[in-house]
Formats: C-alpha cells, sequence, structure tokens
C-alpha cells in the first residue's frame, strides 16, 4: 500500500463549488504539505503544517484553506473553486533528519474547475 | 526573478550520452539543496541531495557552487529510463521553513 494517499485523484467541478481534497499518510511523519503544479511553474506551496497544531501559509494561499485533522490526516479545501484553481495538487511529508528534509509525496488530485 | 530558475529544455539526447543541467537560486541564506525526479503525470521523488564537495550516486553526479548560487547534475551513459523531469530544490533555513521548487528541466533520451 501507498504510503501517501489522496483522494479523489480526478475531480471535475464547477465554478463556486466548495471542494475538499483529502491527504493520508501511515509514514508517521510529523510534518505535512499540500503543493500545487501547473505546466511550467513547477510546484507551489499553498499551505504547510509541522505538526498538528502548527498551520503555516505558503507561497499561494489565498481562496484556499487547511485542516490538519491528525497527526495522519491534512486536509485541503477550496471554499469556492474558480477556473485558475485547475491544478495538480501534490500532498507530501516530511521527517527531516538534520539537512535531508526528504518530501515524500502522494499520487496527486487532478482538479478541474469549469 | 525566480527563487530557482532552471532551463526548462526539453533535452533530447542520445542513449549513452552525458547531459548536464544547471540550476540557480537567489537567496543566498539557502542551506539544502536537492535534485528531485518527475516522471510524466506521476509524483516528485528524490533523486539525491547535493552536498558542498560534490556527491555521486552512480551515474549521477552533483555539484554546488556557492559563490555563483548554482547547482548542477551531470548524468552520463544516459538511458532510455532517466527520461523525465528534473527538478532542482533548495531549502531555505530562514524565514520560510519549506522547499523551493524550480519549475523543472525535461530530458528526454532517445534510443
Amino acid at each position: 500500500d501507498a504510503d501517501v494517499t489522496q483522494t479523489p485523484r480526478n475531480r471535475i467541478t464547477k465554478t463556486g463549488k466548495r471542494i475538499m481534497l483529502e491527504c493520508s499518510q501511515t509514514k508517521g511523519h510529523d510534518r505535512m504539505y499540500w503543493y500545487r503544479q501547473d505546466p511550467g511553474l513547477g510546484l507551489q506551496l499553498i499551505y504547510y503544517s509541522f505538526d498538528v497544531k502548527d498551520i503555516n501559509k505558503g507561497e499561494i494561499s489565498d481562496g484556499y484553506s487547511v485542516s490538519r485533522q491528525a497527526q495522519a490526516k491534512f486536509s485541503l479545501s477550496l471554499e469556492s473553486a474558480i477556473p485558475n484553481q485547475t491544478a495538480l495538487y501534490f500532498c507530501a511529508t516530511s521527517a527531516p533528519s538534520g539537512d535531508a528534509d526528504t518530501q515524500y509525496f502522494g499520487p496527486g488530485t487532478r482538479l478541474t474547475v469549469l | 526573478r525566480k527563487e530557482v530558475e532552471q532551463d526548462p529544455g526539453p533535452f533530447n539526447v542520445p542513449e549513452g550520452a552525458t547531459v548536464a543541467f544547471n540550476c540557480t537560486y537567489s537567496n543566498s541564506a539557502s542551506q539544502s539543496f536537492f535534485w528531485y525526479r518527475q516522471d510524466c503525470r506521476k509524483e516528485p521523488k528524490l533523486l539525491m541531495s547535493v552536498y558542498s564537495s560534490g556527491n555521486e550516486d552512480g551515474r549521477f553526479t552533483a555539484q554546488l557552487n556557492r559563490a555563483s548560487q548554482y547547482i548542477s547534475l551531470l548524468i552520463r551513459d544516459s538511458k532510455l529510463s532517466d527520461s523525465a523531469t528534473y527538478l532542482c530544490v533548495v531549502k531555505w533555513h530562514t524565514g520560510r521553513r519549506a522547499l523551493t521548487f524550480g519549475s523543472g528541466t525535461r530530458l528526454q533520451v532517445q534510443p
């Protein structure tokens, strides 16, 4: 079984709808992240959490919110989806050791907002 | 200016060729550096960390030049399976406590 799972894997929705993307991990990591990826722009950090009580905004948090329900779960919400939020969304986890901070990514959620 | 910049490519090379990618970063306070690999429509995966003294992992060699603020990745004896996008990644040790990804360099190894 995958260590980092994301649901749904694909979603098509309409402008104005509320959407939640879910991420679960079995790696036992404290740190979790949400990124979006657009063609030619690389990965952009939306939100990150270093433990259950720690939530931080990333580069592009406007229009998004998150909830860290437990160490293993980190969900991303789009309160009112808009077409320019169409992208590939990745969840990641890490348990840094010194400077390493290797991130382990889920398989991604492809979101289309019409 | 982007914080981490890469040539998007694509780099089209024949099997067996040696290919090198460069990446520049803007923040001199950056302390940790990595190369990730991403296959088409898949999640990124760590390829290797980059150390100041340079490091090698099989056919892959990573170099860091702090004075010029660039990182390089050299792939020797390219294989078809090396075809992917290579992401340059930097970790700031002040301010934002997360990784910053470049937009990636696409490599296509041809038979």
